[in-house]
C-alpha cells in the first residue's frame, strides 16, 4: 500500500515557539492531504484540507493564521503551529489521497503515523 | 447532533469471541463507509470499505451497511489479542471531499 510519513514523530517545545510538522507521501502523488487533530480517547477532528498548489480549506473554528498549511508539492504538505500554547498539545495526523495513479481508490486515505506535540 | 455516532467503549471480550462494532449516522448522502484500526499512538489503517448498502467479508472481518437505518457494523470473528485496538468508522459522500469519523471504540481482546 501507499506510505505516508510524518516528521517529527514527537516534539516538545516551549510556549510561544512555532513548530513545523511535515507530511510526505513516499511512493505516490498526493493531490489532496488532510490534517487532523486527535485528543486522547477522542476521534479525529479534521482541521483542514489542502490541495497541491492552492490554499488550504480550513474547517470552521480552526484558525488559519494559527495553523499554517502549505502543500507546495505533490509529495509534501507542512503544518506549522505558530506561537504554540499548552492547549495546542495534541496528536496531529495527516492523511493523503492518491487520485492520479489509479492504484488507489478514491475513498482510500493513507494515514501518516502521527506527530505528538507537547507544549510546555 | 454529530454526523457520526460511535460508542467509545471500552469493549472487553475473551479471545475467540465474535465482536460487533457499530456506528450510526445522520447524513443520507454518505455513500462510502470505512472501518479503520488504530493502535495506540499510531495513525489509523484502513481495514474495510463498503460502497452503499450491503455486506463485505474479508477473512475474519465482515462489514455491513444498512443505509435505510443509517447504521453500519463491523464484525470480527475468532477475535485475537492482536485485534486489541481502537476501531474508527468513517464515511464520505461521492466526491470524497471530506471524511467524517466516529469517535472510535476501544477493543480489548483478553487471552
Amino acid at each position: 500500500g501507499a506510505v505516508v510519513s510524518q516528521h517529527p514523530s514527537w516534539v516538545i517545545c516551549k510556549s510561544g515557539t512555532s513548530v513545523k510538522i511535515e507530511c510526505r507521501s513516499l511512493d505516490f502523488q498526493a493531490t489532496t492531504m488532510f490534517w487532523y487533530r486527535q485528543f486522547p480517547k477522542q476521534s479525529l477532528m479534521l482541521m483542514a484540507t489542502s490541495n497541491e498548489g492552492s490554499k488550504a480549506t480550513y474547517e470552521q473554528g480552526v484558525e488559519k493564521d494559527k495553523f499554517l498549511i502549505n502543500h507546495a508539492s505533490l509529495t509534501l504538505s507542512t503544518l506549522t503551529v505558530t506561537s504554540a500554547h499548552p492547549e495546542d498539545s495534541s496528536f496531529y495526523i495527516c492523511s493523503a489521497n492518491d487520485r492520479t495513479s489509479g492504484r488507489a481508490l478514491n475513498h482510500e486515505q493513507f494515514f501518516g503515523p502521527g506527530t505528538r506535540l507537547t507544549v510546555l | 447532533q454529530k454526523e457520526v455516532e460511535q460508542d467509545p467503549g471500552p469493549l472487553s471480550v475473551p479471545e475467540g469471541a465474535i465482536v460487533s462494532l457499530n456506528c450510526t449516522y445522520s447524513n443520507s448522502a454518505f455513500q462510502y463507509f470505512m472501518w479503520y484500526r488504530q493502535y495506540s499512538r499510531k495513525g489509523p489503517e484502513l481495514l474495510m470499505y463498503t460502497y452503499s448498502s450491503g455486506n463485505k467479508e474479508d477473512g475474519r472481518f465482515t462489514a455491513q451497511v444498512d443505509k435505510s437505518s443509517k447504521y453500519i457494523s463491523l464484525f470480527i470473528r475468532d477475535s485475537q489479542p492482536s485485534d486489541s485496538a481502537t476501531y474508527l468508522c468513517a464515511m464520505t459522500q461521492y466526491n470524497f471531499n471530506k471524511f467524517y469519523f466516529g469517535s472510535g471504540t476501544k477493543l480489548n481482546v483478553k487471552p
